[in-house]
């Protein structure tokens, strides 16, 4: 069963950028036709869909956050990454990394990123 | 971006009683709806897709339906696990959108 991890700072300054990974383990990413999404979630709040990449480095972005955000795939490590540029204390969040089939069948555990001075 | 709004905001039962949960969008999203179940600390879980079809290991007291723009999330008799926040998604076009979710809590 896949399982998947994010990793990465968890302090962000304002005007800097939120650098996270998401390691797959139990299966490759390159297996299957799957897309591999980005999530968050302020705390107390919904879920926000940022955007997902395919194995084959194609994205798609959500509109609202696509100057900021890039998202690439690295399938020699078996992982996906996620760039958010000049952050705010909006930014701050619960971020996920998420297995896309049609739907968000796998998730990863969650990371909280706060963006503060 | 097609909105979905979710009532009620909470639903206060005990277990064993019945839930009903609604999710309504913008827009048709044809059948591509789907429910996820998030627990305090813990990521979302998959439990209804294409509106009425549950996800691998999901009892059988959740059950889905609905199509276009209303959708139904029933929990026939609420288990103690089952108190948490559901969510509604659709998926119409790839820029997929959650609901604000319904909390399930304790009467």
């Amino acid at each position: 069963q896949v399982q998947l991890q994010e990793s990465g700072p968890g302090l962000v300054k304002p005007s800097q950028t939120l650098s996270l990974t998401c390691t797959v383990s139990g299966g490759s990413i390159s297996s299957g036709s799957y897309y591999w999404s980005w999530i968050r979630q302020p705390a107390g709040k919904g879920l926000e869909w940022i955007g997902r990449v395919y194995t084959s480095g194609s994205t798609n972005y959500n509109p609202s956050l696509k100057s900021r955000v890039t998202i690439s795939v690295d399938t020699s490590k078996n992982q996906f990454s996620l760039k958010l540029s000049s952050v705010t204390a909006a930014d701050t969040a619960v971020y996920y990394c998420a297995r896309q089939g049609y739907w968000f069948d796998s998730w990863g555990q969650g990371t909280l990123v706060t963006v503060s001075s | 971006e097609i909105v979905l709004t979710q009532s009620p905001a909470t639903l206060s039962l005990s277990p064993g009683e019945r839930a009903t949960l609604s999710c309504r969008a913008s827009q048709s999203v044809s059948s591509y709806l789907a429910w996820y179940q998030q627990k305090p600390g813990q990521a979302p879980r998959l439990l209804i897709y294409d509106a009425s079809n549950r996800a691998t290991g999901i009892p059988a007291r959740f059950s889905g339906s609905g199509s276009g723009t209303d959708f139904t999330l029933t929990i026939s008799s609420l288990e103690p696990e089952d108190f948490a926040v559901y969510y509604c998604q659709q998926r119409i076009n790839w820029l997929f959108t959650f609901g604000p979710g319904t909390k399930v809590d304790f009467k």
